[in-house]
């Protein structure tokens, strides 16, 4: 099965600090994509890209920047994070045609 | 965008029935229908999934139907189990470009399969 890797697992932050969330995968997809998860809203997409260099707006960008520097990486970036982005954040890959989407383990974000 | 919607937002039943979970779409261009299982504490995984070119499909106790004219998607699983027990998402895949698209989630099912 296709693995994604998330790190961290967890994080804790403080309004107005800077939260990078990280994301590998080793399965040389194309496509890689940034996801919420709020009870009452499902996942929500955020950002995506369909290769090195690419970055998409997804649904809901506003506050999150991204950056994906190698076919592999792919990071989401809360410049100045708020309490509102606490949340759970899924990062998922998919191959061409971006049908089935692995997801990594997920991480669990609280902004104080 | 796309938006999907999905119902009911708590499913419960008995073990041994049927349970049912109805999605509908609003892109008639969205053309591929997959169905996510996800345990507490766990990532979505991918247990079926429809094209546009299907009316329907079955893996083991899973069957998904598909009726485009309407843009509605089912999921139905017959002889539920303990096992069934999680969050199910439905969602729709619009194509964003020659080899990309992306996947809008319905908000979940909540499935308790109870003895």
């Amino acid at each position: 099965e296709a693995a994604v890797t998330q790190s961290p697992r967890n994080k804790v932050a403080v309004t107005g600090g800077k939260v990078t969330l990280s994301c590998n995968q080793t399965n040389n997809h194309n496509n890689m994509y940034w996801y919420r998860q709020d009870t009452g809203h499902g996942l929500r997409l955020i950002h995506y890209s369909y290769g090195a260099g690419s970055t998409e707006k997804g649904d809901i960008p506003d506050g999150y920047k991204a950056s994906r520097p190698s076919q592999e990486n792919f990071s989401l970036i809360l410049e100045l994070a708020t309490p509102s982005q606490t949340s759970v954040y899924f990062c998922a890959s998919g191959g061409t045609g971006a049908e089935t989407l692995y997801f990594g383990s997920g991480t669990r974000l609280t902004v104080l | 965008g796309e938006q999907v919607e999905q119902l009911p937002s708590i499913l419960r039943v008995q073990e041994g029935s049927s349970a049912s979970i109805n999605c509908s779409y609003e892109d008639s261009a969205s053309n591929y229908f997959p169905w996510y299982k996800q345990e507490p504490g766990e990532n979505p995984k991918l247990i079926i999934d429809i094209r546009s070119n299907m009316e329907r499909k079955q893996i083991q106790e899973l069957i998904v139907l598909l009726d485009k004219k309407a843009k509605r998607f089912s999921l139905h699983i017959t002889d539920t189990q303990p096992g069934d027990s999680a969050m199910y998402f439905c969602a729709a895949m619009t194509n964003t470009g020659a080899n990309t698209g992306k996947l809008t989630f319905g908000h979940g099912t909540i499935l308790r399969v109870h003895p």
